[in-house]
């Protein structure tokens, strides 16, 4: 156990609909990393939060969006779903910031798409 | 851009060594990981080097790094069919950001 947890571990939604993941990081981790894993596309590093605030971007579409809250937790936003964004979703925390530090990985969200 | 990659497949017999190898391409890499995912589960950190290391070793790991090159491997000795899982390999570069390979997978033979 990484002590990463995410919610929901499993969510099955239709085209066109939102849907909201949801992430707790490590106890005194201050950074939240968000990555999705398909089949075609491999793992890509989405976005990173730093203790509230934007620190890096990845391949991330317009149509998601995150954010990290007071307490840390943070949350990604998946709107106008496509059948291509059915992924793992995975959220990642580490103590550091800018610097390289390790990433410990929670268990995943299961998107599916119908 | 950033590109790791990997070799998809690779067998062992147990008790036999495995060489998980990987290459990359951003010269700014200053750490590089070693993850395992084991089926339904996330990703679990296994070691890293950092780049001015050849060589760093733990337990049954051995990571070793040719910067030269480019070229990192993961040698896990006494394999496990516990070891059974795919392993990816991630550069950490200057854009702040870890780029991950596609990913070995690696089945142990009883």
């Amino acid at each position: 156990d990484s002590g990463v947890t995410q919610t929901p571990k499993h969510l099955i939604t239709a085209t066109g609909q939102r849907v909201t993941l949801r992430c707790s990081p490590r106890s005194g981790d201050l950074s939240v990393y968000w990555y999705q894993q398909s089949l075609d596309q491999g793992l890509q590093f989405l976005i990173q939060y730093y203790n509230g605030e934007e620190r890096a971007k990845g391949n991330i579409l317009e149509r998601f969006s995150a954010q990290q809250f007071p307490d840390l937790h943070s949350e990604l936003n998946l709107s106008s779903l496509e059948l291509g964004d059915s992924a793992l979703y995975f959220c990642a925390s580490s103590v550091g910031g800018r610097e390289a530090s390790e990433q410990y990985f929670g268990p995943g969200t299961r998107l599916t798409v119908t | 851009g950033e590109d790791v990659e990997q070799s998809l497949f690779l067998s062992v017999r147990e008790g036999d060594s495995s060489v998980i190898n990987c290459t990359y391409t951003d010269s700014s890499s200053t750490y590089l990981y070693w993850y395992k995912q084991e089926p339904g589960a996330g990703l679990q950190l296994l070691t890293y080097i950092f780049s001015n290391m050849d060589m760093k070793q733990d337990q049954r790991l051995t990571v070793l790094l040719n910067k030269k090159d480019k070229h990192l491997s993961l040698r896990i000795a006494d394999t496990q069919t516990g070891d059974s899982a795919i392993y990816f390999c991630a550069e950490y570069n200057a854009g702040n950001m870890l780029t991950f390979g596609g990913g070995t997978r690696l089945m142990v033979k009883p």
